[in-house]
């Protein structure tokens, strides 16, 4: 049980598009879901929070203008990057929280390349 | 602040050896500390938390609150626990990772 998936496990785009990644939990209902950046073999900084229902909570310094993160469902939330710069690139890691426990469940993670 | 800090970057022992990752964190407060681990090409997942004060896959970690540690050890080491290992408080309901300690485990 459970389980967190992500969709695309890899995506490329241009700079200046927008992009836009899935986090889904499969098995269970997340109440709150967390957006996570991970650089190689490098701690994982949280970006946002968010709950099903109201707006996401954003770490300082992370513009929420440009990582616009929607929770509509207790099953899914998304995270699009908008006018992707090459310096966006990076691994995009999802958790989901259930319940009343602090346990997260980790998604697989998106690698994001803009070129 | 609220931290963690994981001063070994990458700790490196042969299989048999003990291992011994160091966590180290401030908090004001009962902490609640997790020890994650991530293999090659896979997702991040739980490996222990203190207050179930458990061994999975032979590792433990006790909670010293004195010297405000909560390192992760294991008597031998085995191949198969290479990896990445993070430890975790949560602050405000959210998990303040550490900068992580990749163990490399040599046949």
């Amino acid at each position: 049980g459970a389980v967190v998936s992500q969709h695309p496990s890899r995506v490329i785009c241009k700079s200046g598009t927008s992009v836009k990644i899935e986090c889904r939990s499969l098995d269970f209902q997340a109440t709150t879901m967390f957006w996570y950046r991970q650089f190689p073999k490098k701690s994982l900084m949280l970006m946002a929070t968010s709950n099903e229902g109201s707006k996401a909570t954003y770490e300082q310094g992370v513009e929420k203008d440009k990582f616009l993160i929607n929770h509509a469902s207790l099953t899914l939330s998304t995270l699009t990057v908008t006018s992707a710069h090459p310096e966006d690139s990076s691994f995009y890691i999802c958790s989901a929280r259930g319940g009343s426990t602090y346990e997260q469940y980790f998604g697989p993670g998106t690698r994001l390349t803009v070129t | 602040a609220q931290r963690v800090t994981q001063p070994e970057k990458l700790l490196s022992v042969f299989k048999g050896a003990p291992v011994e990752l160091k966590c180290n964190y401030s908090y004001s407060g009962s902490p609640e500390l997790f020890w994650y681990v991530q293999y090659s090409r896979q997702r991040l997942q739980l490996l222990l938390r203190h207050i179930s004060r458990e061994s999975i896959k032979g590792f433990t970690a006790d909670l010293n609150k004195g010297e405000t540690s909560f390192h992760l050890k294991k008597p031998f080491a085995q191949e198969e626990d290479s990896a990445m290992y993070y430890c975790a408080l949560v602050r405000g309901g959210k998990l303040i990772f550490g900068q992580g300690t990749e163990l490399s485990v040599k046949p």
